[in-house]
């Protein structure tokens, strides 16, 4: 089955500075590659997901990379600011066209210090 | 107003009794999932269902039972076979493109 290995565990920046969370996925049949952002004490939100026809998505100040043939993805966190302290989590699913499970990686708790 | 609603935010259980948590959704989404969370860790999947009456285990369903009689309603018992339940849980669905959202979960203490 597909496991996800999510790096580094924590992080902490300075606002402003940016930050990059990796994740490598062990299933070449996934293709549905989701990040979330958890803050304490509440369900995780979706922020950006990325399939495997694209290598690159942008959304404001975030962005995801994918590199398919070496199994691994990044989020891109550009100007962080003190809200954009969470735990983010990736996903990986081998999305065939219907609703398939997601599996997670153990998640990075971000700190971004004013 | 759409979303995903779970039932109750905090609950208590003495060891030994069954609990039922709720999970309701009002975005027409076919498939649903349970997960647990514990500190430090990922969510883990306990149950899914990608159609009203029908539900399959995921990775640690063992200790837990799901139902879905309606396409709006995934409820999770946790049952005395649960050795350990004290966890965050987490209810979710997906639309057809595999988006999943989730609730704001219900955290269940053993006393």
């Amino acid at each position: 089955g597909e496991n996800v290995e999510q790096h580094p565990s924590t992080l902490s920046v300075q606002e402003g500075d940016s930050a990059v969370i990796k994740c490598t996925y062990s299933d070449s049949a996934s293709n549905y590659f989701p990040w979330y952002k958890q803050e304490l004490g509440k369900g995780p939100q979706l922020i950006i997901d990325i399939r495997s026809n694209v290598g690159e998505k942008k959304d404001q100040r975030i962005a995801v990379t994918l590199n398919k043939t070496a199994k691994h993805f990044s989020l891109h966190i550009t100007e962080t600011q003190p809200e954009d302290s969470a735990v983010y989590f990736c996903a990986a699913s081998p999305w065939g066209g219907g609703s398939e499970k997601l599996v997670f990686g153990k998640g990075t708790k971000l700190t971004v210090n004013p | 107003d759409g979303g995903i609603t779970q039932s109750p935010k905090y609950l208590f259980r003495k060891e030994g009794q069954n609990v039922t948590l709720s999970c309701e959704q009002n975005l027409n989404h076919d498939a649903m999932y349970w997960y647990r969370q514990d500190p430090g860790q990922g969510l883990r999947l306990i149950y899914y269902s990608q159609i009203v009456n029908d539900f399959q285990k995921g990775d640690i369903a063992e200790g837990y039972s799901v139902s879905r009689e309606k396409k709006e309603s995934f409820p999770l018992t946790v049952t005395s076979a649960q050795k350990n339940p004290t966890a965050f849980y987490l209810c979710a669905s997906s639309n057809p493109t595999n988006e999943q959202f989730f609730g704001p979960g219900t955290r269940l203490t053993v006393l």
